[in-house]
């Protein structure tokens, strides 16, 4: 499969325990983005990289919150002290960008299935 | 004010229909504006992208008028696959945040026998 991958589908943890989240972008592509969904809304931003650097966070991402792309490639994001209202889908999707970074336009962002938290 | 704005729905309509589906934007710097759908349980997909002059894919119609800052999705004759949720959704203003998409918050379709 050379779509966008994410692990685990589903993680259920109780609240005050960190959990960790990994997206495989599609390899070629440069670009990798987080979304958060709730039950009924529509996916919101939280971050994304170029590259290894991170290019902007969405002030979603308390300070309970880290994401990291170190080599370029896979992508975690990491939620410390789990609350209760992270309960969420936590989407990954990734792009390519040609040009100048951070301003070059960039193909149609393909999402992973997504990883499913449930935080009791 | 939320940044983009759908009527959540649900509609409900027989297999047919015809049925359309209308979006706000609030920044007027916008630069890209998409239609996905996206079914239960499922991640988004990208089902077609919106320009002003208007643009048509087979049963999908899309318009965007980017003076009153809207946006706009019509299905004619309406399948039962259709059924789904249909998100309006708005590319960043430019500089770091060229990107980043906003969503509404997804309208939902059940499309009936």
């Amino acid at each position: 499969d050379t779509g966008v991958s994410q692990d685990p589908r589903h993680k259920i943890t109780k609240r005050g325990q960190n959990v960790t989240f990994r997206c495989d972008p599609i390899s070629e592509h440069n670009r990798l983005y987080w979304y958060r969904q709730t039950l009924g809304q529509g996916p919101e931003f939280l971050t994304y990289f170029q590259n290894e650097a991170q290019l902007e966070k969405s002030r979603l991402l308390s300070d309970r919150f880290s994401a990291e792309r170190p080599k370029g490639s896979f992508s975690t994001l990491e939620i410390q002290r789990t609350e209760q209202g992270d309960s969420a889908m936590y989407l990954c999707a990734s792009s390519l960008v040609r040009g100048y970074s951070g301003q070059g336009r960039d193909t149609e962002q393909y999402f992973g299935p997504g990883t499913r938290l449930t935080v009791t | 004010r939320k940044e983009v704005e759908q009527d959540p729905g649900p509609f409900n309509v027989p297999e047919g229909a015809t049925v359309a589906f209308n979006c706000t934007y609030s920044n007027s710097a916008s630069q890209s504006f998409f239609w996905y759908r996206q079914d239960c349980r499922k991640e988004p997909k990208l089902l077609m992208s919106v320009y002003s002059s208007g643009n048509e894919d087979g049963r999908f119609t899309a318009q965007l008028n980017r003076a009153s800052q809207y946006i706009s999705l019509l299905i004619r004759d309406s399948k039962l696959s259709d059924s789904a949720t249909y998100l309006c959704v708005v590319k960043g203003a430019g500089g770091t945040s060229y990107g980043k998409l906003t969503f509404g918050q997804g309208t939902i379709l059940t499309v009936h026998p």
